[in-house]
């Protein structure tokens, strides 16, 4: 049960490049979502999927887009990278329907520069 | 919408002194709250969470958390703090209606001999 994957760990663009962080979770959980964490601002969303075949947009969307691509996998692509985009993004993930299980299980990050 | 505030953003302790870590936050309805910790180069844990029930939350590692309702509080507590705890906390808030979660910016706890 590897719980939440993200790929890649760490990737360097060059202002205008595209590319497509994936994540994957082996958990059965319904819910997956995309933030950016810089310092001094905490995690911010930029989309989530409540569930499979649904996607909405979160604090900061602009620049971003995501594709669930089934129930395990919730990817998100920056069509044209800009330096603003220089963070550490995480994956998460969360069951539903269970009070005990309200909790998000985060991916370990990608650490992202866009020079 | 709700927000969080954690009040502090670094808090230097020494080594087996006690800690707490302040979190506030703002809705205007019911929510369940979290707080996270994040190692360095690591995704976040959760460290515990309050759903319902008892408002005094016993977490891993030793935390503990009080909801407090009335003043829109969530300070966590450790009676005696190691150099393993350095970290960032995060605490964050969620309607109990919805499946979002909003952070507060995090406070960065370090802990030294």
């Amino acid at each position: 049960n590897a719980g939440v994957t993200q790929t890649p760990k760490f990737q360097v663009l060059k202002t205008g490049q595209s590319m497509t962080l994936q994540c994957a979770q082996d958990m059965n959980h319904n819910s997956m979502y995309w933030y950016r964490q810089d310092p001094g601002m905490g995690l911010r969303l930029i989309y989530y999927s409540a569930s499979e075949g649904t996607t909405d947009k979160g604090e900061v969307p602009n620049g971003y887009n995501v594709s669930r691509l089934n129930k395990r996998e919730f990817s998100l692509r920056l069509e044209s990278a800009a330096p603003s985009q220089t963070s550490v993004y995480f994956c998460a993930s969360r069951t539903a329907g269970n009070l005990f299980s309200y909790e998000q299980y985060f991916g370990p990050g990608t650490r992202l520069t866009v020079t | 919408a709700q927000s969080v505030t954690q009040l502090d953003s670094q808090v230097p302790v020494f080594e087996e002194a006690p800690v707490e870590l302040r979190c506030n936050y703002s809705s205007s309805v019911s929510v369940y709250l979290f707080w996270y910790v994040q190692y360095p180069n690591q995704g976040l844990q959760l460290l515990l969470k309050y759903l319902s029930g008892s408002t005094l939350v016993k977490g891993i590692n030793g935390f503990e958390a009080e909801f407090n309702k009335s003043q829109t509080s969530f300070h966590l507590r450790k009676p005696s703090v190691h150099i393993s705890d350095t970290a960032e906390y995060f605490c964050a808030v969620g309607k109990t209606s919805g499946s979002r979660l909003t952070f507060g910016e995090g406070t960065q706890l370090t802990v030294n001999p």
